[in-house]
């Protein structure tokens, strides 16, 4: 069965520090990720995907992908208080597969 | 440009009831996903539909639960009879068919669904 593995949280990271926010999954077969931020009572916004091995950086955010070990992290450069919500990790075969996702990490940015 | 919206936003039945809710996607969008989140769970997928064929339903949870995409656009998803277990939030996403890599999902602001 396809799991996608996120600590819950919460995670609380000052103003202005680095969150790095991880997650792991089962399948050696997903081909692509994805994060998403979710606040409270609204739906999933997608925030930046990845798939080839490294990094990725979009504005304050660097997504990091390393297959050998399953593994993929998020980094939020700067935080801002705005960024407190939930992210969720998602992980997919490919293509226009559905997305297998993770219970998600609380972030808080303490101001 | 709208984004993917969902009907109703809540919905609150009692057991043994049925209830449809409907997602209109993105335009231009032939992917089509309805995803629900049960209390701590993660959010989990249903099925996914490319124009208005079923690509893929392997997470439809039994025959209670109808999902039709006719004409290839908004989709409903009915459940019938509804059961308490059936209590949570639907998402309903979209993504364009562009042939590329990777298919960015976008997903509506949810139905939360409450049997009682």
């Amino acid at each position: 069965q396809k799991e996608v593995e996120q600590n819950s949280g919460p995670l609380s990271v000052p103003e202005g520090a680095i969150a790095s926010l991880n997650c792991t999954y089962s399948d050696r077969g997903s081909q692509s990720f994805f994060w998403y931020r979710q606040y409270s009572g609204k739906s999933p916004e997608l925030i930046m995907f990845i798939y080839s091995n490294g990094d990725k950086e979009d504005g304050r955010f660097t997504a990091q992908l390393n297959k050998a070990s399953q593994y993929v992290s998020l980094l939020i450069r700067d935080s801002q208080p705005s960024d407190s919500a939930t992210y969720l990790c998602a992980a997919t075969g490919g293509g226009a597969d559905g997305l297998t996702f993770g219970k998600g990490t609380h972030l808080i940015i303490q101001p | 440009e709208a984004g993917v919206t969902q009907f109703p936003s809540h919905s609150v039945i009692e057991k043994g009831q049925t209830v449809t809710l409907r997602c209109d996607p993105i335009s231009g969008h032939d992917n089509l996903y309805w995803y629900r989140r049960v209390m701590g769970k993660e959010i989990k997928f249903l099925l996914h539909f490319v124009k208005e064929s079923k690509q893929d339903e392997s997470g439809m949870p039994n025959n209670r639960f109808l999902a039709e995409r006719t004409g290839g656009t908004y989709s409903t998803l009915k459940v019938q009879p509804a059961e308490l277990e059936d209590s949570g939030v639907y998402f309903c996403a979209s993504s364009q068919d562009d042939g590329t890599v990777t298919y960015e999902q976008y997903f509506g602001p949810g139905t939360r669904l409450t049997v009682t």
